[in-house]
């Protein structure tokens, strides 16, 4: 079991560019999140996935952020014209649906706006 | 308004001593609380966590103790080792809110050999 896999580790786009950012959760697991950590806001909850479907996307910002699971396999997280302050590690987890608490995070993927 | 707070930002112990890591809460309908480590580079992972059913949760060298009336919780850490250096993150849910987790903001453990 590799855990949860990110790609890339660290990203680094020009102000304006588009960033998408791949997850592929645990095999048979079937809830799929995404969090955002940075230095001043720490860790926050941006979405959510279950079976595919998104549930809950209350943390995500309303202008320039997508997040999309097309199959069990992976989920991608796309923000359109980067911003400095979009800047942070963003983290990928997953569980099984009946933990759904019991979250398992990958290594998280690096994005630097210049 | 930060929901979960953590103290103390930083703590630097010895080897063999037990590290004693602080958290409160805002929100009286959280019922999970979950604690996570998480060393450079790496995503945090699951330590230990505790239902508000429970007042103490004990997983080896760690141990949740939780006082519901105080909105308090800390995570102990007995026998500490250079290993266990790592920022540790409190964290809590709602009921029926699925991987909805609000984070402290962590508190930095060194431990020196």
């Amino acid at each position: 079991n590799a855990g949860v896999i990110q790609t890339p580790r660290h990203k680094v786009t020009g102000k304006g560019q588009e960033a998408t950012l791949w997850c592929e959760p645990i095999s048979g697991h079937s809830a799929v999140f995404w969090y955002r950590q940075t230095i001043v806001q720490g860790l926050e909850f941006l979405t959510y996935f279950r079976n595919q479907a998104p549930i809950d996307d209350s943390g995500m910002p309303k202008e320039r952020f997508s997040a999309q699971m097309p199959n069990q396999s992976h989920s991608t997280l796309k923000i359109q014209s980067t911003q400095p302050q979009d800047s942070a590690v963003y983290l990928c987890a997953s569980s099984l649906v009946w933990s759904q608490n019991t979250l398992y995070f990958g290594a998280g993927t690096r994005l630097s706006v210049l | 308004q930060q929901q979960v707070r953590q103290s103390p930002q930083s703590l630097t112990v010895w080897e063999g001593e037990t590290a004693i890591l602080n958290c409160s809460y805002e929100n009286s309908a959280f019922d999970y609380f979950p604690w996570y480590q998480q060393f450079p580079g790496e995503g945090p992972a699951l330590l230990i966590s505790i239902l508000s059913v429970s007042d103490k949760k004990e997983d080896g060298r760690f141990t949740i103790f939780f006082n519901k009336r105080e909105k308090k919780l800390s995570l102990h850490i007995a026998d500490s080792q250079p290993g266990d250096s790592a920022t540790y993150f409190c964290a809590a849910s709602r009921p029926q809110v699925v991987g909805q987790l609000t984070f402290g903001r962590g508190t930095r453990l060194q431990v020196y050999a």
